[in-house]
Formats: structure tokens, C-alpha cells, sequence
């Protein structure tokens, strides 16, 4: 199993530009999930879905559209991105018990 | 609303045990985990503890949770330089498992 993957690895954006983190698993969870990490304050749930068809927000949506059409894969928009919007952004799947299993991040800058 | 603490940073000397300290707020959190994160990586589980247990050992690692003070903790024996990293502690929120309230983890440095 690869468990999550997330690309790209890197990204610099200009402030305006839109574009789509990528995401998937091949657990088979329904439950999956984007954060985003900035120093000093831990990780932030962007959105969150429970099962294909099905997204909600979590703490920090603004900015930021997700949709789940299938089970493995649940990419991250960003409309039009901003400065406040560097960060590096995690995916993250959960198993059972609610053990959240995280990719590799991206790291996001906004010039 | 929920809120996580943990202190910034810890150094232990190499053979030492490391004690990592978490409170917490929602006393409805079915489960409180712990994270690693290695430089440049994501997160890593190391371990969970479900909200009625009081302890649980897993080798070097072992999580004491006292629910009524909204503590948990997490020792590491016999602390390795491989060690080194930052440790998030995370609490589940509401009934659910699966929505997480991280705290903003602690950075371990051990010591040669």
C-alpha cells in the first residue's frame, strides 16, 4: 500500500492564481481530511469529508472548495490564492479508531 | 471552544526518559492521540489511548491519561537521538473519532 499521497511536493503561486492539491489513498477509508500547518500553530482542519459525495468545513475553510467523488481521492482548491494562504498543507485518511494517517505535505508559498 | 496545550520545547540527554505533557478541554473526546513529525515529513500515529483507560505501554512508549485534570501524557524511555522530533498530542472532538484538535507540539531535542 502507498498509504496517502499528496502532489505536488512544492508550489509557488502568485497571488490571484488558482490551483488543486492532490490527494489520494488506497485504504479504502471513508474518512478524509486537509489541514494546514503554520508555525507555531500546530494544524488547522481545512475541510473534511465522511464518505464519497459528502464534504463539510472544518476551522479554517474560507478559501479553500473540496469535493469527494470518489473513496481514494479528495483534491484541495484554492479560488484565488493569497499570501495568508502560505503554509504546508497535509492529508490526512482515518482509520478506524479514528487514526488519521498523513501524507507527505505540500509546501505552499503565495508571492 | 477546544483548546490544546503543550510547552514548546524539551531537551533530554541520550539514555534519559523524555515526558511530554498535553491538557486538553473537550471531556468528550472519545480518543487522544500521539503524533511525530520528523523534519520535512508529515505525521506519524505513535500511539492513541481510548478516554477510559488510564495508561497504556506500547515498548518504549507509555501514554497516562488523567481524565479528571484533562492531562495526558506521554514517556519515552531510554531516549534516542533518533527521537528527536516534534510530538503533537490530539484530542477527537465530540462523539466522533475522526475530527482532531491538534496542540502545537512540543520539539524534542535529545542531547549525545
Amino acid at each position: 500500500n502507498a498509504g496517502v499521497t499528496q502532489t505536488p511536493k512544492f508550489q509557488v503561486l502568485k497571488t490571484g492564481q488558482s490551483m488543486t492539491l492532490q490527494c489520494a489513498q488506497d485504504m479504502n477509508h471513508e474518512y478524509m481530511s486537509w489541514y494546514r500547518q503554520d508555525p507555531g500553530m500546530g494544524l488547522r482542519l481545512i475541510h473534511y469529508s465522511v464518505g464519497a459525495g459528502i464534504t463539510d468545513q472544518g476551522e479554517v475553510p474560507n478559501g479553500y472548495n473540496v469535493s469527494r467523488s470518489t473513496t481514494e481521492d479528495f483534491p484541495l482548491r484554492l479560488l484565488s490564492a493569497a499570501p495568508s494562504q502560505t503554509s504546508v498543507y497535509f492529508c490526512a485518511s482515518s482509520g478506524t479508531v479514528g487514526e488519521q494517517y498523513f501524507g507527505p505535505g505540500t509546501r505552499l508559498t503565495v508571492t | 471552544g477546544e483548546d490544546v496545550e503543550q510547552s514548546l520545547f524539551l531537551s533530554v540527554r541520550e539514555g534519559d526518559s523524555s515526558v511530554i505533557n498535553c491538557t486538553y478541554t473537550d471531556s468528550s473526546s472519545t480518543y487522544l492521540y500521539w503524533y511525530k513529525q520528523e523534519p520535512g515529513a508529515g505525521l506519524q500515529l505513535l500511539t492513541y489511548i481510548f478516554s477510559n483507560m488510564d495508561m497504556k505501554q506500547d515498548q518504549r512508549l507509555t501514554v497516562l491519561l488523567n481524565k479528571k485534570d484533562k492531562h495526558l501524557s506521554l514517556r519515552i524511555a531510554d531516549t534516542q537521538t533518533g527521537d528527536s522530533a516534534i510530538y503533537f498530542c490530539a484530542e477527537s472532538i465530540g462523539s466522533g473519532a475522526n475530527n482532531l484538535f491538534f496542540g502545537t507540539g512540543t520539539r524534542l531535542t535529545v542531547i549525545p
